[in-house]
């Protein structure tokens, strides 16, 4: 098992509200990446952060967004949520100087209805 | 544009046959490669990586995988299924600065008895 956890695991919205997904990155990591797999789908990039700045963004819309706190973990928030929102969201995270690997975490299944 | 391709999307071996799965990739530089696998409902967990030197790694639970940049491909391999290698396997490949990867649809690997 990795260090990098994710709450809630499980999520069930409606149509039109706004999520907040958490990630706590291994210790000592700077490095925080979203992704959202789709059922079925590799993993999508989102974005990712290192020391509290966006950090390169993939094909999402403006409703996906992020932060970065001091501590490294980072929070994932997505408003308007739609159907198609419905997904695995997966955290990993990695020390960007050492060029690491990244570790995932178990990821937040989200449900919009 | 970058681009990962798994062909196969489902496959299916005999415990203590041979395993081969596809990977072949798009990538405009030197490309970092890995192949990952994802238990149902779980993160990503990875099995190797290949960032340069010898073309032939060695990763975790027996797997190995071979770098042919002629033929753009970093197949998986693994001399002797077991039942417990039953999961998803994606191939994933990021620039230098990992500060994205791009991961391939997966292949779901099915182990008969």
């Amino acid at each position: 098992e990795t260090g990098v956890t994710q709450s809630p695991t499980h999520l069930i919205k409606t149509r039109g509200q706004q999520v907040t997904l958490r990630c706590s990155s291994q210790s000592g990591h700077n490095t925080v990446s979203w992704y959202q797999q789709a059922l079925g789908q590799g993993p999508q990039f989102i974005f990712q952060y290192y020391r509290e700045e966006e950090n390169g963004r993939g094909n999402f819309p403006p409703r996906f967004s992020g932060l970065q706190f001091p501590n490294y973990s980072s929070e994932l928030n997505v408003n308007a949520l739609e159907l198609d929102d419905s997904a695995l969201y997966l955290c990993a995270s990695s020390i960007r100087e050492m060029n690491t690997e990244a570790f995932f975490g178990q990821g937040t299944r989200l449900t919009v209805v | 544009a970058q681009s990962v391709t798994q062909p196969d999307i489902h496959i299916t071996v005999s415990e203590g046959a041979s395993l081969e799965l596809r990977c072949n990739y798009s990538y405009g530089a030197t490309p970092y490669l890995f192949w990952y696998v994802q238990s149902p409902g779980q993160g990503l967990q990875l099995l190797l990586k290949y960032f340069s030197g010898d073309t032939l790694v060695q990763g975790i639970k027996g797997f190995e995988a071979e770098f042919k940049r002629s033929q753009s491909s970093f197949n998986l391999r693994k001399p002797s299924v077991h039942w417990s290698d039953a999961a998803e396997y994606f191939c994933a490949v990021a620039g230098y600065n990992f500060n994205k990867f791009y991961f391939g649809s997966g292949t779901k690997l099915n182990v008969k008895p």
